[in-house]
């Protein structure tokens, strides 16, 4: 099956810095979703992006589909962007059944 | 409205109960999924139903039967689990692959923090 490989694992922000998290998957993908998981578990829709550049807010992403990444661009971090970071990829052949990478665990210290 | 809604919000239970974890949507999504979630881990699949018919079951063991009871509803019914078992459930619904797409934007319900004792 396809491989998700995000980066970094961990990460660690003075509030206001910026960070850029990246997802790299091994084979091409209809579907790619960012996801932020909040200390409570809920799973937060950042971006439906399989290809191209979307912004919300001081959030954006974009996907290079041909060259199979996509990354997620943090800019003035609050303390409340701390949580967990997903992208999660599904194939054409694997319609409905979303891959998820194993995360970026982001802190932002005040 | 982009709300998914799960109960029981925590559940514990023991190995020789029956329990069962409900899911509802609102949204008019032809597509529900089932996850489960360990502690520091991805979600990982386990069911997909697609006009309310499983679609995808990822060899998940027999202890967890879904159900769709029509197009808002979907279920998890447990019988015998094992302290292993014990996890974040998650429910999500999208769109149903068809009208020239293969795929959508799924969404999330809260979970079910479950503990099999």
């Amino acid at each position: 099956g396809i491989q998700v490989e995000q980066s970094p694992p961990d990460l660690i922000l003075q509030e206001g810095a910026n960070s850029t998290l990246r997802c790299n998957f091994s084979d091409s993908v209809n579907n790619l979703q960012w996801f932020h998981q909040n200390p409570w578990g809920q799973l937060i829709n950042l971006f439906y992006i399989p290809s191209g550049t979307k912004q919300n807010g001081r959030l954006s992403a974009t996907t290079v589909a041909t060259e199979r990444y996509s990354l997620l661009y943090i800019s003035s971090s609050q303390t409340t962007d701390s949580g967990v970071y997903f992208c999660a990829v599904e194939t054409n052949t694997n319609a409905g059944k979303s891959t998820f990478g194993d995360g970026t665990t982001l802190t932002v210290k005040p | 409205d982009t709300e998914v809604t799960q109960t029981p919000k925590h559940l514990v239970m023991g190995m020789t109960n029956k329990k069962s974890l409900k899911c509802e949507q609102h949204m008019g999504h032809r597509a529900m999924y089932w996850y489960k979630q360990k502690a520091k881990k991805p979600p990982e699949l386990m069911f997909v139903y697609s006009y309310e018919k499983l679609s995808i079951n990822e060899s998940v063991p027999s202890r967890f039967s879904p159900e769709c009871p029509n197009s808002s509803l979907l279920n998890l019914h447990l019988h015998a689990l094992q302290p292993e078992d014990s996890a974040l459930y998650l429910c999500a619904s999208s769109q149903a692959p068809g009208a020239g797409k293969s795929s959508y934007e799924q969404y999330f319900g809260p979970g079910t923090r479950l503990t099999v004792t």
